[in-house]
């Protein structure tokens, strides 16, 4: 079982729907990351969390440390949001070092029709 | 333009030929980092830099070299590259440690023959 899982892996949708894209991990974390990876592959960040809720435009990611659950939505989805999200965890090893470790989900594969 | 550039873009080699992949920030970040992204497997990491001279390994070391000699350069080396080494690589950079926004380098495509 990989520490990062995300679902959906692959999700389709119709201009202006709402999306969320889930991403789960099963190791201790003290930051999580969302990130754009757009068709020309290019990968820029759109949050890092360690609680709470972030918003930005109409992207929303909110994180429960509690349950190792979090999730990005996508309010009023458009064609030029079809690209492949990515949540990455930074972990917490058990000394509580690797502070530069990065683990990472799969990837969900969005598009959005006109 | 605040940047993190990789060259080359895009490199086929062949098996044994040691190469190397530059990347470089000109923002001044302390944390650098090395990945891989393989289809169905994702990114995964291959090493960090948590400032000059300071070098770790992520999950993918194996067949990898960095060096840190310079803030702003994180070179990758593939001494004897493989076929498995094909892959896009990326380069990233942020503030202190992977706790910060990332910056991605554009990619580096490789192809190992």
């Amino acid at each position: 079982k990989n520490e990062v899982e995300q679902s959906p892996q692959n999700l389709t949708a119709q201009e202006g729907e709402f999306i969320t894209i889930n991403c789960s991990y099963s190791v201790g974390i003290s930051a999580l990351h969302w990130l754009q990876q757009h068709p020309g592959g290019g990968i820029v960040s759109l949050f890092m969390l360690s609680s709470g809720k972030k918003k930005h435009g109409r992207l929303i990611a909110t994180i429960n440390i509690q349950e190792k659950h979090s999730s990005l939505h996508i309010t009023a989805s458009h064609p030029r949001d079809s690209a492949v999200y990515i949540c990455a965890v930074r972990n917490v090893g058990a000394g509580g070092t690797s502070y530069g470790k990065l683990t990472f989900g799969q990837g969900t594969i969005l598009t959005v029709h006109p | 333009e605040a940047q993190v550039t990789q060259n080359p873009r895009y490199l086929i080699t062949v098996t044994g030929k040691k190469l190397t992949v530059t990347c470089s920030q000109n923002m001044n970040h302390e944390y650098m980092s090395w990945y891989r992204q393989d289809p169905g497997l994702g990114l995964r990491q291959i090493y960090y830099s948590m400032n000059v001279e300071v070098t770790d390994k992520g999950d993918v070391p194996e067949g990898y070299k960095v060096s840190r000699k310079e803030k702003r350069n994180f070179p990758l080396i593939l001494e004897s590259p493989s076929p498995n080494q094909t892959s896009l690589y990326f380069c990233a950079s942020s503030w202190g440690s992977a706790y910060n926004e990332q910056f991605f380098g554009p990619g580096t495509r490789l192809t190992v023959l």
